[in-house]
């Protein structure tokens, strides 16, 4: 089952725009990760914040973390055509064993040319 | 050092068979979880191997098995195919003591 929701399921902006997109999830984690995926392929892995870390910053990627909202947002700034692909948050929790990651339902992030 | 690879790239099947997936963590990673992706149910964790011993298992039924082998490659079987076991199947490594899982590129079941 999902741990939690995604919003919005779906995004397009222009290039050069910044998309932010949320994360919610539903127990108390360990960690939360972010992922991509173009058009059905693997996984690839973007960034990982751990549950007493509130912010973490990787190249044009912004990840916040709200555990007492149980809500992550990562933001993409001056987003690119080739940014284009779902993104998922991904959450290792205690009750689940540290090596099994609860998935969000995705966001769709479509950037125009 | 190279990723996470999965073999075959595609499989079609019919209902009744059985399959097998395989999947080769990157150097030195010992952990080998496998996912399942489907657009109804999203991304479901099906099971986890740590040195060759199932250490967590998702909810799916046992017609779903996997075992990890001492070079830590892990394959994964089903049997009795059911259309519903149309998906990706996402095989992911992770170092001892590492948190990041690493997928490799997936496997792509059809079931006619």
């Amino acid at each position: 089952s999902q741990q939690g929701e995604e919003d919005p399921q779906a995004l397009s902006i222009q290039e050069g725009e910044n998309a932010t997109m949320n994360c919610s999830y539903k127990t108390s984690i360990n960690n939360l990760q972010w992922y991509r995926q173009n058009s059905g392929r693997g996984l690839v892995h973007l960034i990982l914040i751990r549950s007493n870390e509130r912010e973490k910053h990787s190249g044009r990627l912004r990840v916040t973390l709200d555990t007492s909202k149980k809500s992550s947002s990562l933001l993409i700034t001056a987003s690119r055509a080739a940014d284009t692909a779902s993104y998922f948050c991904a959450t290792d929790a205690p009750h689940t064993g540290r090596r099994a990651l609860t998935f969000g339902s995705g966001t769709r992030l479509q950037v125009q040319p | 050092k190279a990723g996470v690879t999965q073999t075959p790239r595609y499989l079609i099947k019919t209902r009744g068979q059985q399959v097998t997936l395989s999947c080769s963590p990157i150097s030195g990673h010992r952990s080998v979880s496998w996912y399942q992706q489907t657009p109804g149910q999203g991304l479901q964790f099906l099971f986890e191997y740590f040195s060759e011993t199932q250490r967590n298992k998702g909810n799916f039924p046992g017609r779903f098995s996997g075992r990890q082998f001492s070079n830590s490659r892990s394959e994964m079987n089903v049997s009795t195919l059911e259309l519903g076991d149309s998906a990706l199947y996402l095989c992911a490594s992770r170092g001892t003591a590492k948190d990041t899982q690493y997928f490799g590129p997936g496997t792509r079941l059809t079931v006619l």
